[in-house]
């Protein structure tokens, strides 16, 4: 089992309306989560970290987090073609500073 | 406020050649971390530096590959004897600061190795 999972895509949505990204981990003692956006041949850029249980919001983004289950969301609200991209689900382990990553799903927005 | 800087961004070489990469951390930043990436894979943990010690090294450096940082600011990762399967991105990124904030990591643009 891999530590973060993900499904790759892609998940293609149209404009305006709401991607859902989901995450899920393995190593149930982890406490920081995050989500990047990479485009194509760029490195991954942060858009939001959470760790507590619940919802996060930051303009048209909002993580979700449920320890209990070992899962995170991601909710791209009124989505624009610019927001296609690969987004990776981060987890830091407990012990360590390394995060570990999914291998990221693709999300297109068609006009 | 700079972001984190790597240079090359790009470098083609000959297999068996060595190749060594540089990271500018964010200024304020006393973590450094390097990643590996692949085609259709996420970054892969190589190695990470708090200061200039390194306190953590994944099972992918292999003994080819090594990394400083001497001085508690940039840092060079070297690979030796490149193969092939060295082909991809090399990513480096930094924290800093207390609690949640030192966990969050900020990546520079990466230096993409081609080994022919």
């Amino acid at each position: 089992q891999k530590e973060v999972e993900q499904n790759s895509g892609p998940l293609s949505v149209p404009e305006g309306a709401i991607a859902s990204l989901n995450c899920t981990y393995s190593d149930r003692g982890s406490q920081s989560f995050f989500w990047y956006r990479q485009y194509s041949g760029k490195s991954p850029e942060l858009i939001m970290s959470i760790y507590s249980n619940g919802d996060k919001e930051d303009g048209r983004f909002t993580a979700q987090l449920n320890k209990a289950s070992q899962y995170v969301s991601l909710l791209i609200r009124d989505s624009q073609p610019s927001d296609s991209a690969t987004y990776l689900c981060a987890v830091k382990r407990n012990s360590g500073y390394a995060l570990n990553f999914g291998k990221g799903t693709s999300l297109l927005v068609t006009p | 406020d700079t972001g984190v800087s790597q240079d090359p961004r790009h470098k083609i070489t000959k297999r068996g050649q060595n190749v060594t990469f540089r990271c500018d951390p964010i200024s304020e930043h006393n973590r450094l971390y390097w990643y590996r990436q692949t085609l259709g894979q996420g970054p892969e943990f190589l190695t990470y530096f708090q200061n200039e010690a390194q306190l953590e090294k994944s099972r992918l450096l292999s003994d080819r590959f090594s990394a400083e940082r001497p001085k508690g600011s940039f840092s060079t990762l070297e690979i030796q004897r490149t193969e092939q399967g060295d082909s991809a991105m090399y990513l480096c990124a930094s924290s800093g600061g207390t609690g949640s904030a030192g966990d969050t990591q900020y990546f520079g643009p990466g230096t993409r190795l081609t080994v022919l």
